[in-house]
């Protein structure tokens, strides 16, 4: 079954103790991204990743960092967790061949609380 | 730029009535349109997508959207609800031109059915 997985589901933390969420797809994407849902705000981009080793920054990346080291893989890793990143993360993929743009999949989301 | 706009916070409609998301986007030329629907404590499922063509676009589930360009809007509709349809929905927003671009998403719709 095609599908984009994440682990944990659900986390809590304590401020300044370092995480990671992993992510990880089965469909070959190139494209993968971390989002951040917040009530009010819809879905915020993180970070995105155009293909192994290719990161950049989305529309709130401080105090995130990701990596791509397998095509299948692009774990989030928050350093020092603060209570504002108290959020819900979802994890997507998608093909990004040529000009069209592509069905995104999504993971089940993660959600995780700062204390 | 993109963005997109979500003017209804909440709305809430009987079992059966007829039903009416309003999305509204700014981007500079045609951009690719989504509704994505989230049901509680789920991930985000794609319902339908406009890229080019009739403006008129079927999805799952009995949704439909049309794209207005004059309107700037991409309304999503459903001529009789069904009270599993209760969920969150959000219209998001794709640029053209580059394997690269990123979703925009709006603030989501809350969606109520009453029995």
């Amino acid at each position: 079954e095609a599908q984009v997985t994440q682990n944990p589901r659900y986390l809590i933390t304590v401020t300044g103790k370092k995480l990671t969420v992993t992510c990880s797809q089965n469909m070959n994407h190139e494209y993968m991204s971390w989002y951040r849902q917040d009530p009010g705000l819809g879905l915020r981009q993180i970070y995105y990743s155009m293909n192994v080793e290719v990161t950049d920054k989305g529309d709130v990346p401080e105090g995130y960092k990701v990596s791509r080291k397998e095509k299948r893989n692009f774990p989030l890793i928050l350093e020092s967790p603060s209570p504002n990143q108290t959020s819900l993360y979802f994890c997507a993929s998608r093909n990004s061949g040529g000009l069209s743009y592509n069905e995104q999949f999504f993971g089940p989301g993660t959600r995780l609380t700062v204390l | 730029a993109q963005s997109v706009t979500q003017p209804d916070i909440h709305i809430t409609v009987s079992e059966g009535a007829s039903l009416e998301l309003r999305c509204n986007y700014s981007y500079g030329a045609t951009p690719y349109l989504f509704w994505y629907v989230q049901s509680p404590g789920q991930g985000l499922q794609l319902l339908l997508k406009y890229f080019s063509g009739d403006t008129l676009v079927q999805g799952i589930k009995g949704f439909e959207a049309e794209f207005k360009r004059s309107q700037s809007s991409f309304n999503l509709r459903k001529p009789s609800v069904h009270w599993s349809d209760a969920a969150e929905y959000f219209c998001a927003v794709g640029a053209r031109g580059g394997t690269a671009s990123k979703l925009t998403f709006g603030t989501g719709t809350r969606l109520q059915v009453t029995l």
